[in-house]
């Protein structure tokens, strides 16, 4: 049974760095194809793709929010470590952490975690 | 970086009427790289479609996707009340590849 779940702070000052945390069970970031992505939704807004990191480390971020977010992982810990920097007012939103199955001809997350609402404000 | 529209944004329905949802995308997009979502308020996304045509396990029969190209459609054939969500469509593609959704279709009473 694949889960994932969310962590991370609830507040975040403007200009500060948020750190979130995805923590994973029932599969492996080691196993060919597969992958973990990041996707936020502000409150009442559409679905928004931000990152994902593969199995092998291969990276892609969303082109305009490149310059501020970094993807790393730790498969002992089974976990992805999403950072972004410059936080500001409109980045409060719920992220999500996704599983993105290991098909290489495919591409469509599966599995979701429960979501974890940033706030940022002063 | 590939941009997708859907449309309409509302579609106002009742129960056991059909949907047709539409999402287009700015260029190309692989079949196999385009999937479907499901958002009830309060709830993460749920898969419905993959592969533009592929069914997600335990999904119903009366979810069916299909186009090519840059022309995607989700169809409900006869909405239940528990189908009165956001549909957003999803694609994987560009150079080099990355992800983006859609804006989101709301299908409501």
């Amino acid at each position: 049974q694949i889960t994932l779940k969310e962590s991370g702070p609830t507040l975040v000052r403007p200009t500060q760095t948020l750190t979130l945390t995805c923590t994973f069970s029932g599969f492996s970031l080691n196993t060919y194809g597969v992958g973990v992505g990041w996707i936020r939704q502000p409150p009442g807004k559409a679905l928004e793709w931000l990152a994902l990191i593969y199995w092998d480390d291969d990276k892609r971020y969303k082109s305009s929010l490149q310059s501020r977010l970094t993807i790393t992982k730790d498969t002992s810990k089974n976990q992805v470590v999403l950072a972004m920097t410059s936080m500001d007012p409109v980045d409060t939103a719920t992220y999500y952490c996704a599983h993105r199955a290991g098909y290489i001809n495919w591409a469509y997350f599966d599995y979701w975690g429960q979501g974890t609402l940033v706030t940022v404000s002063s | 970086e590939i941009v997708l529209t859907q449309s309409p944004g509302t579609l106002s329905l009742s129960p056991g009427e059909r949907a047709t949802l539409s999402c287009k995308a700015s260029q190309s997009v692989g079949s196999t790289y385009l999937a479907w979502y499901q958002q009830k308020p309060g709830q993460a996304p749920r898969l419905l479609i993959y592969g533009a045509s592929s069914r997600a396990t335990g999904i119903p029969d009366r979810f069916s996707g299909s186009g090519s190209g840059t022309d995607f459609t989700l169809t409900i054939s006869r909405l239940e009340p528990e189908d009165f969500a956001v549909y957003y469509c999803q694609q994987y593609g560009g150079s080099p590849r990355r992800f983006s959704f859609g804006p989101g279709t709301k299908v409501d009473i």
